[in-house]
């Protein structure tokens, strides 16, 4: 079955230090990996996204996400958290020929001062 | 440019009332998709369109009719509403055709109660 994965519910980190949210997938398909961020009563916004080519990818504000194929992860990455950041933070798997999106439970990330 | 706007942002219901939640985007894009959230739950697809008079099935349609009339608006309706409806709803649009690597577009929710 198709899933996605986001074993943490809620991740606490102080402002400055780094941050990694895990995700897994299982989907049959080559897939395409997504990592969108919703603040408090807005909607999600996304990060960034694979689909091809270089498996580290770039995002919005200083993120950055590796797909690795034998582990099924796309890990999401900051090496010096904000306390901005502060918000849950959503992994999704698209595939080729699809309309429909899976979106794992989410992580909830708190910033201490 | 607006993007994707919901409204209403909040809404109170009592079991068996009948309601609509509306959403328009102006970014003339085909797909557009309705999610509920819940907690622990994630984002849950409950029908999309790709396009003006096709709508199909998400994973949790009962209980939700939609219908796409023109390209920027695509309506939720609940036809009698249940407790278990209670949840914040997300309409989210994309460019693109039959293609996952598109980005969504996410409203800011409408966050419904049914009491």
């Amino acid at each position: 079955a198709q899933s996605v994965t986001q074993p943490d519910i809620h991740i606490t980190v102080s402002e400055g230090a780094s941050l990694e949210l895990r995700c897994n997938y299982s989907y049959g398909a080559t897939p395409y990996l997504f990592w969108y961020v919703q603040s408090p009563g807005q909607g999600l916004q996304l990060l960034l996204k694979y689909f091809s080519g270089d498996t580290l990818v770039q995002g919005i504000k200083g993120f950055e996400a590796e797909f690795k194929r034998s582990q099924s992860s796309f890990n999401l990455r900051k090496p010096s958290v904000h306390w901005s950041d502060a918000a849950e933070y959503f992994c999704a798997v698209g595939a080729s020929g699809t309309y429909k999106y899976i979106f794992g439970t989410g992580t909830r990330l708190k910033v201490l001062a | 440019n607006a993007g994707v706007t919901q409204t209403p942002k909040f809404q109170v219901l009592k079991t068996g009332q009948s309601m609509t939640l509306q959403c328009a985007q102006d970014m003339n894009h085909e797909y557009m998709s309705w999610y509920r959230q819940d907690p622990g739950m994630g984002l849950r697809l409950i029908h999309y369109s790709v396009g003006a008079g096709i709508t199909d099935q998400g994973e949790v349609p009962n209980g939700y009719n939609v219908s796409r009339s023109t390209t920027e608006d695509f309506p939720l309706r609940l036809l009698s509403a249940a407790p278990s409806q209670t949840s914040v709803y997300f309409c989210a649009s994309r460019a693109g055709g039959r293609d996952g690597n598109e980005k969504l577009f996410f409203g800011s929710g409408t966050q419904l109660s049914v009491l």
